[in-house]
């Protein structure tokens, strides 16, 4: 079946570790987005890929990293230096000016 | 400003009832637009893309207004399982599908 995979969907980090969030997608899209939301809020934008090896900033970049060495791949790795990452992390896909289509999510959560 | 606003909610309205949601965005270069649902602790799942002046699918409606810079959503005869949260998406367009999200709007179908 065609979709999006994210993995894992519950994260447990201590302070000070980096930790790496997976998807995948297999619907040949071009673009792949992060998204972040905290209870009661919308989806804030982490970064966005185009194409392979190209990849900009959203809105809340910051404490995050991530790669594109592949079309299918688009993982994340939100760093210690991000100092409120307790969040569901929302990854997604989409053709050329088409709708985005998301993933199941992951919890992410600060112990 | 922000880049996508909606109304703030949340919408309590009895089963049968119209509602409609309304979104503005604030970049006039935006190519595409979007409505999500997204239920609590779940992924957005794509409602409606509009890409012109607006677009209908059964109880749903929604429609664009350029000059405006508004895009709004009307459901008619609403049901209890149209409870949700209601999120507008804009492309802004231009070299890079950026697709930013709006906060949201909660709505509750009341019996």
């Amino acid at each position: 079946d065609g979709g999006i995979t994210q993995s894992p969907k519950y994260l447990f980090r201590k302070e000070g570790q980096n930790v790496t969030l997976s998807c995948e997608q297999n619907l040949n899209h071009d673009a792949m987005y992060w998204y972040r939301q905290d209870p009661g809020q919308g989806l804030r934008l982490i970064y966005y890929s185009q194409i392979v090896n190209d990849f900009q900033k959203g809105d809340i970049a910051e404490g995050y990293s991530v790669s594109r060495e592949k079309k299918e791949s688009f993982p994340l790795t939100v760093t210690s230096a991000q100092k409120n990452p307790t969040a569901f992390y929302l990854c997604a896909s989409s053709s050329e000016g088409l709708a985005p289509y998301f993933g199941e999510g992951s919890w992410l959560t600060v112990v | 400003r922000k880049e996508v606003e909606q109304d703030p909610g949340p919408f309590n309205v009895p089963e049968g009832a119209t509602v409609a949601f309304n979104c503005t965005y604030s970049n006039s270069a935006s190519q595409s637009f979007f409505w999500y649902r997204q239920d609590c602790r779940k992924e957005p799942k794509l409602l409606m893309s509009v890409y012109s002046s607006g677009n209908e699918d059964g109880r749903f409606t929604a429609q664009l207004n350029r000059a405006s810079q508004y895009i709004s959503l009307l459901i008619r005869d609403s049901k209890l399982s149209d409870s949700a949260t209601y999120l507008c998406a804009v492309n802004l367009g231009s070299s890079y599908d950026k697709v930013i999200f709006g906060p949201g709007t909660s709505l509750s179908v009341i019996p």
